[in-house]
């Protein structure tokens, strides 16, 4: 079964470091995401992309994170200057199209932890 | 004001019996309506989704849709233990945007 799959499952970093998490969504979908959760708490929408711009964003995606989609297949998320607080799990995302199908699938994210 | 609203929990139900989880939501164009379940560190996995008014069941879940009222919910017949765990009520509003609640954790007692 096609899935959305996330590197690195774990990633560590220094505040004020750049870090770029990477997803490759399943391959025919059209619609992709970054999400994040903080240990404990909500599922929180960061972005969503599609036909290679932003849709929409949150007030949480500051001009500190930028998205890329910059080939076929790989989907980033950068957040340029890590703070404390962006330790979150990070879950990126993909729906089908939002016509026939609007089902969001969810890699199984990627923990970061900034010291 | 919060966009889904989900009662936090826990929600103990002994095992066997019916776990009833509760949604809603407060925007109005909402079309489209999922429940996940997410276990502890886990990525929500999809387990039921309903777009129009009414009941849709599939196995031992039931996903129950109003939206006059702007309330949807879960029925899980028969809970097991294997069902403990945080249950996200989902929405697509406008712009793909898909919003999640802060989920109900659900204990299922042997």
């Amino acid at each position: 079964e096609p899935e959305v799959t996330q590197t690195p499952s774990h990633q560590v970093t220094q505040m004020g470091q750049e870090v770029i998490l990477r997803c490759v969504p399943i391959s025919n979908h059209l619609y992709f995401y970054w999400y994040r959760q903080i240990l404990g708490q909500k599922v929180e929408f960061l972005v969503s992309f599609y036909n290679n711009e932003i849709s929409e964003k949150s007030e949480i995606f500051d001009d500190q994170f930028s998205v890329e989609r910059p080939d076929g297949s790989n989907f980033t998320l950068k957040i340029r200057s890590t703070k404390l607080e962006d330790s979150a799990m990070y879950f990126c995302a993909s729906i089908l199209d939002r016509v026939t199908n609007e089902k969001l699938f969810f890699g199984s994210g990627t923990q970061l932890s900034v010291l | 004001q919060k966009e889904v609203e989900q009662n936090s929990g826990p929600l103990s139900v002994p095992e066997g019996a019916i776990a009833s989880l509760n949604c809603t939501y407060s925007d109005r164009v909402s079309q489209s309506f999922f429940w996940y379940r997410q276990y502890s560190g886990k990525s929500p996995e999809l387990i039921m989704s309903i777009y129009s008014n009414g009941d849709k069941e599939d196995g031992r879940f039931t996903a129950q849709l109003n939206k006059a009222s702007q309330y949807v919910s879960l029925l899980i017949r028969d809970s097991q233990p294997s069902d403990s765990a945080t249950y996200l009520c989902a929405v697509i509003g406008g712009y793909q945007k898909v919003t999640f609640g802060t989920g109900t954790k659900l204990q299922v007692i042997p």
